[in-house]
């Protein structure tokens, strides 16, 4: 089945340590998004890829960049992480662009940091 | 901008009753509309989607939706509830840019269906 995976599922950190979450996709799609969700509230989008372009939401911290090295593959990297970091990180896809697209979504990554 | 209210936080119901989900937006453009599903440490599922034509929408786990445009609400229902839909129900709504634009999903802040038997 055609689907969004992320790995790994549960990642435990380190206060300030580097962090790298991955997905990776086999729907083809052109438009890779990263959600960050904190307990009990809606998810809030950091970024987005559309194919190569990146484009990133204002409100994202500097400290949260992202990769894309190939269609199927996006990456997440928190360069420091701090204990208000800690969250559930969704990566979605979507066809493209177009507003009425839907978004799929991966199972979520739930980041710990000590 | 947009923005979405989900009128309820939580809501607890006995297992085999219906269920409203309470849901309005804002916009000063055209929108779509979306309903998705989280179960616990998992990600979003797509129950249904408002885009244009009948107002009552079909999704899946028999859940359906009417998109309201002079109240600007799309409110989700099922008339009998599982056990198996207790989970948290997301609304979202993206506003049509036009063409290839982009347009940013904005979600509602959820309401936790508790389903009791």
């Amino acid at each position: 089945d055609a689907m969004v995976i992320q790995n790994p599922r549960y990642q435990v950190t380190q206060f300030g340590k580097p962090v790298t979450l991955s997905c990776s996709q086999t729907l083809n799609h052109n438009v890779m998004y990263w959600y960050q969700q904190k307990s009990s509230q809606a998810p809030k989008l950091l970024f987005h890829y559309y194919d190569k372009d990146f484009n990133n939401e204002a409100d994202t911290p500097d400290n949260f960049q992202s990769r894309r090295p190939n269609t199927s593959f996006c990456f997440l990297d928190i360069r420091s992480p701090g204990l208000g970091d800690a969250a559930m990180y969704l990566c979605a896809t979507s066809r493209d662009q177009r507003a009425y697209n839907e978004q799929f979504f991966g199972p979520g990554t739930r980041l710990t940091v000590l | 901008a947009q923005s979405v209210t989900q009128l309820d936080s939580q809501v607890p119901v006995f297992e085999e009753a219906p269920v409203e989900l309470r849901c309005n937006y804002s916009s000063s453009v055209s929108v779509y509309l979306f309903w998705y599903v989280q179960y616990p440490n998992q990600g979003l599922q797509l129950l249904l989607k408002y885009l244009s034509g009948s107002t009552l929408v079909k999704g899946i786990n028999g859940f359906e939706a009417e998109f309201n445009k002079s109240q600007t609400s799309f409110h989700l229902r099922k008339p009998s509830v599982h056990i198996s839909d207790t989970a948290e129900y997301f609304c979202a709504v993206r506003e049509d840019a036009g063409g290839t634009s982009y347009g940013k999903l904005t979600f509602g802040q959820g309401t936790i269906l508790t389903v009791h038997p």
